[in-house]
């Protein structure tokens, strides 16, 4: 079965700190794609990043960058210097390839105080 | 700009009603979605639909139902048989790539309540 799983639910952060969020996904397919989504307040999901199952490196862009492990499947993202815009709800999913349905983490809220 | 458009952003409905919730794209996309989100989950597929005229059931279908009857909207109607409609819905659509989704676009979502 196919699932992600994000432990941490909530953390806070002081301005200008580091942050990691934790994702972790179990499959048995070799070709599947990796995804992070912001949700602000309003509610949209903001697209931050897809990731293919074969493409191991790591990527940054900006203040965000993701560290993608298929050895411990993990798909962490770090952002650098946070800054109180990047309060919001972030979510890990996992699409198998061929397949239509994202499965998604339950999240974690990031909080980023002044 | 091309996106998908959710109305309403917020509804309410008295309990044993039935209620549709809209979803517009302009993104030329073939697939379209419907998920729901409730208070610390992620996100659950109701249904989703890879042409007119036809959709598949997602993983928590019981109580909702869809129609595909042109590419551009996928309407979600929330009936009676729902037993706990209170959530936060969310359309998406994608493109169709090697038999699976790609580009997942998402709408700014309907927040439904019951009273």
């Amino acid at each position: 079965a196919q699932k992600v799983t994000q432990a941490q639910t909530e953390i806070s952060v002081v301005e200008k700190e580091d942050v990691t969020l934790d994702c972790v996904y179990e499959t048995r397919d070799t070709t599947y794609y990796l995804f992070w989504y912001k949700q602000p307040p309003s509610g949209e999901l903001v697209f931050l990043i897809r990731r293919n199952s074969f493409d191991e490196q790591n990527e940054i862009s900006g203040r965000y960058s993701w560290n993608f492990q298929k050895s411990t499947s993990s798909f962490n993202f770090t952002i650098t210097a946070s800054q109180v815009v990047d309060s919001a709800v972030y979510f890990c999913a996992l699409l198998m390839d061929s397949s239509y349905k994202l499965i998604f983490g339950s999240g974690t809220r990031l909080l980023v105080r002044p | 700009d091309g996106g998908i458009t959710q109305s309403p952003k917020y509804l309410f409905r008295k309990e044993g009603q039935n209620v549709t919730l809209s979803c517009e794209q302009n993104l030329n996309h073939d697939a379209m979605y419907w998920y729901r989100q409730d208070p610390g989950q992620g996100l659950r597929l109701i249904y989703y639909s890879q042409i007119v005229n036809d959709f598949q059931k997602g993983d928590i279908a019981e109580g909702y139902s869809v129609s595909r009857e042109k590419k551009e909207s996928f309407p979600l109607t929330v009936t009676s048989a729902q037993k706990n409609p209170t959530a936060f819905y969310l359309c998406a659509s994608s493109i169709i790539r090697q038999g699976g989704a790609y580009g997942y676009t998402f709408g700014s979502g309907t927040r439904l309540t019951v009273v």
